[in-house]
């Protein structure tokens, strides 16, 4: 059974930074890339970026570009979004998933991490 | 970006009544559509990708269709475990959008 798990609930000050990982299971970790999607509290879903885990090339919403990373480790099959400078609306869950290699479509994903910016 | 506008934006629902919920894309995205749905606290579920192909797993009540800008979700005979909030996504460029969501609500 396919899994992701994220790591737990963040609280940051503004100007802080966060990094969440997500361990995916049950799968070849380098067949697939990984999309990060974050949700605000009674909001949508906002895609943020997606990662080639084979090539290590990245793909980034534009809104985003600057303040984002995404990265993976493939010795402990572990990928991480940064998101650096946070603010208060980058208040939200943050999930990610599987994407298959070029077709963004997100089979499985993570339960979710809050990450809560406050002062 | 292409926007991705979905209506209604809430619905209430019987068990066993069929709804149907649809999606329109800014500009023609094909068949790159996907469906998902999420309940409470929990994560999205994917249940249809490219317009109308059903993921493993998923009841065969729900099914999609469309292609170009115009796409639709529908459920035949709604059960308890149906009533959640129904995004569509395309796939077909990036930046991956969304729509704003469809929550289906007990009537």
């Amino acid at each position: 059974q396919v899994r992701l798990v994220q790591s737990g609930a963040e609280v940051k000050e503004p100007g802080a930074s966060v990094k969440v990982s997500c361990k995916p299971s049950d799968y070849t970790f380098s067949s697939y890339g990984i999309s990060w999607v974050r949700q605000a509290p009674g909001q949508g879903l906002e895609w943020m970026g997606w990662i080639n885990v084979y090539k290590g090339n990245t793909n980034y919403a534009q809104k985003l570009q600057g303040r984002v990373t995404l990265t993976t480790d493939t010795s402990t099959g572990t990928a991480y979004m940064e998101l650096r400078s946070l603010r208060s609306d980058d208040t939200a869950v943050y999930y990610c998933a599987r994407d298959p290699v070029g077709r963004g479509t997100f089979d499985y994903w993570g339960q979710g991490t809050l990450v809560t910016v406050s002062s | 970006d292409i926007q991705m506008t979905q209506s209604p934006s809430s619905l209430s629902a019987s068990v066993g009544d069929r709804i149907t919920i649809t999606c329109r894309a800014s500009q023609s995205i094909r068949t790159s559509l996907n469906w998902y749905h999420q309940k409470p606290g929990k994560a999205p579920k994917l249940l249809i990708s490219s317009a109308s192909s059903l993921q493993s797993g998923v009841p065969s009540r729900f099914s999609g269709s469309g292609s170009g800008t115009d796409f639709t979700l529908t459920i035949t005979s709604l059960q308890p475990e149906d009533f959640a909030t129904y995004y569509c996504q395309q796939s077909y460029t990036t930046p991956r959008t969304f729509g704003q969501g469809t929550k289906v609500e007990i009537k």
